[in-house]
């Protein structure tokens, strides 16, 4: 299994960019990495995913090194709301009918200070 | 659209008594993933359903826990009987498919609690 390794905790200042780095040294060629969320309560939220270029959509940005071993997630303006763990993925291939699952780890808790 | 609905919302139960969940997923995705997040951990999967077929469930403990999901829509967990250490939140997920380049999406989860 490629396994992630993240941060356990950061903080950063509302309105700033908050950006959560990833290590992901053992992926493999074909597996992509997933970004998801989770507020206090609530579900896992999806934001991003990506496997070698660089990729945007309104949530955030998703850097990947060249050699993919890791990626930053980046929230250009962060809010308040933007407060929860932040979840690295890389999604895992099952072996089973070819199908891939996500595999969590404990992520990293994000605060977001006024 | 409505997305994962989940319910009950939250559930509270004496040990050895049987726990049932229900999940109905987003309309038209076939693939439904159950998980299991106990506090601070990160979610962990529990079974896979690709329409009505059960093609992951090697990690849940069949002793207890059986899921169905009849008709290839809204799915059930169940455990019976429930342990203390079954509290924990049971979330339900969807998707289109189960590929590489496929996002799910999850529901706010059922919070169990066995006393």
């Amino acid at each position: 299994d490629a396994k992630t390794t993240q941060p356990p905790s950061m903080d950063c200042a509302e309105g700033r960019a908050a950006n959560l780095p990833c290590n992901h040294s053992t992926i493999s060629g074909n597996e992509y990495v997933y970004w998801y969320r989770q507020i206090h309560s609530q579900g896992p939220q999806y934001i991003i995913h990506g496997l070698k270029n660089n990729e945007t959509n309104e949530m955030a940005s998703l850097i990947i090194t060249e050699d993919r071993k890791s990626s930053t997630l980046i929230l250009p303006h962060a809010t308040l709301r933007d407060t929860a763990v932040y979840y690295c993925i890389v999604r895992v291939a099952t072996g089973i009918q070819g199908a891939q699952k996500l595999v969590f780890g404990q992520g990293t808790r994000l605060t977001i200070n006024p | 659209e409505a997305g994962v609905v989940q319910s009950p919302r939250y559930k509270i139960i004496e040990k050895k008594q049987p726990v049932a969940f229900w999940c109905n997923p987003i309309s038209g995705h076939n693939t439904l993933y159950w998980y299991l997040q106990n506090l601070g951990q990160g979610p962990e999967l529990l079974i896979r359903y690709e329409n009505e077929e059960a093609v992951d469930d090697s990690q849940l403990p069949k002793d207890r826990f059986s899921a169905e999901r009849l008709k290839g829509v809204d799915s059930t967990l169940k455990i019976q009987p429930a342990e203390l250490g079954d509290s924990a939140v049971y979330l339900c997920a969807s998707s289109l498919g189960s590929g590489v380049n496929t996002e799910a999406f999850f529901g706010q989860g059922t919070r169990l609690t066995v006393v």
